[in-house]
C-alpha cells in the first residue's frame, strides 16, 4: 500500500535560513507526489506538485521540491525562510487506482525571528 | 484551480447533537472528498462523495455517524451525527481537479464538542 513519511515532526529555523523539509514515499510506479501547506487556522493549500519530466518541480512562495526515484524521496525546499512561512507542511500522494490522497503526518515548522 | 467555502467556519456543539457542514463549490466537480483532522494529526479521509450515487467511506467511518449527500455538481454537506468530545476536530473538504490527481480543500469547520 502506498505510504508517505515525513520523518520530521517539528523543525526551527531562523529567518532568513535554508530550509528542507523531508518526505519519504512508498509506491509501486512512479508517483504523482504533492506538498501542501497548512498556516494555522486555515485550510489546506497546495504549494507544489510532481506528475512526471523535470525532477525539480517549482511552486509557490518561493518553495522549490526534487524528486528523486533513486531514495524515494520528494523533498521541499526554500533558500530563505520568511517568517509567514510558519505552518505545517504535508507531503501527499494518491493511492494507487484512485484519487484519494494518501498524508503524511505534517512536519511543523516555526520561524525564529 | 477551484475556490471552495465552507459554513459553518467554527462551531460549539452540545454532546448528542448533529451539525451540518456545508461546502460549495465554484465551478462543476465530479470528485468531493471530506476529511477530519483531529488536534495535532494530519488528515484523514473520511469519505468520497460523487454526485448521483452514494457515498464511498473509508475503514472506520459509517454513514450513520456521517451521512453524505451530493445534489449536485457544486455542493455537498457532511453531517456529524450524535456528537460526542471525541468528534472535536477540523473537517475539510476537496475537490478533485480532473487533473492528475489534484486536490483543492476549503477552508476547513473547527469543529468543537462539549
Amino acid at each position: 500500500a502506498q505510504s508517505v513519511t515525513q520523518p520530521d515532526i517539528h523543525i526551527t529555523v531562523s529567518e532568513g535560513a535554508s530550509l528542507e523539509l523531508r518526505c519519504n514515499y512508498s509506491y509501486g510506479a512512479t508517483p504523482y507526489l504533492f506538498w501542501y501547506v497548512q498556516s494555522p487556522g486555515q485550510g489546506l493549500q497546495l504549494l507544489l506538485k510532481y506528475f512526471s519530466g523535470d525532477t525539480l518541480v517549482q511552486g509557490i512562495k518561493g518553495f522549490e521540491a526534487e524528486f528523486k526515484r533513486s531514495q524515494s524521496s520528494f523533498n521541499l525546499r526554500k533558500p530563505s525562510v520568511h517568517w509567514s512561512d510558519a505552518a505545517e507542511y504535508f507531503c501527499a500522494v494518491p493511492r494507487a487506482g484512485s484519487y484519494q490522497l494518501t498524508f503524511g503526518k505534517g512536519t511543523k515548522l516555526s520561524v525564529i525571528p | 484551480s477551484a475556490v471552495i467555502s465552507q459554513k459553518p467556519s467554527r462551531d460549539i456543539c452540545q454532546r448528542g447533537t448533529s451539525l451540518t457542514i456545508q461546502c460549495q463549490v465554484d465551478s462543476q466537480v465530479t470528485m468531493m472528498f471530506w476529511y477530519r483532522q483531529q488536534p495535532g494529526q494530519s488528515l484523514t479521509l473520511i469519505a468520497t462523495a460523487n454526485q448521483g450515487s452514494e457515498a464511498t467511506y473509508e475503514s472506520g467511518f459509517v454513514i450513520d455517524k456521517f451521512p453524505i449527500s451530493r445534489p449536485n455538481l457544486t455542493f455537498s454537506t457532511l453531517t456529524v451525527s450524535n456528537m460526542s468530545p471525541e468528534d472535536s476536530s477540523i473537517y475539510l473538504c476537496s475537490v478533485e481537479t480532473g487533473i492528475n490527481n489534484e486536490q483543492f480543500f476549503g477552508p476547513g469547520t473547527r469543529l468543537t464538542v462539549l
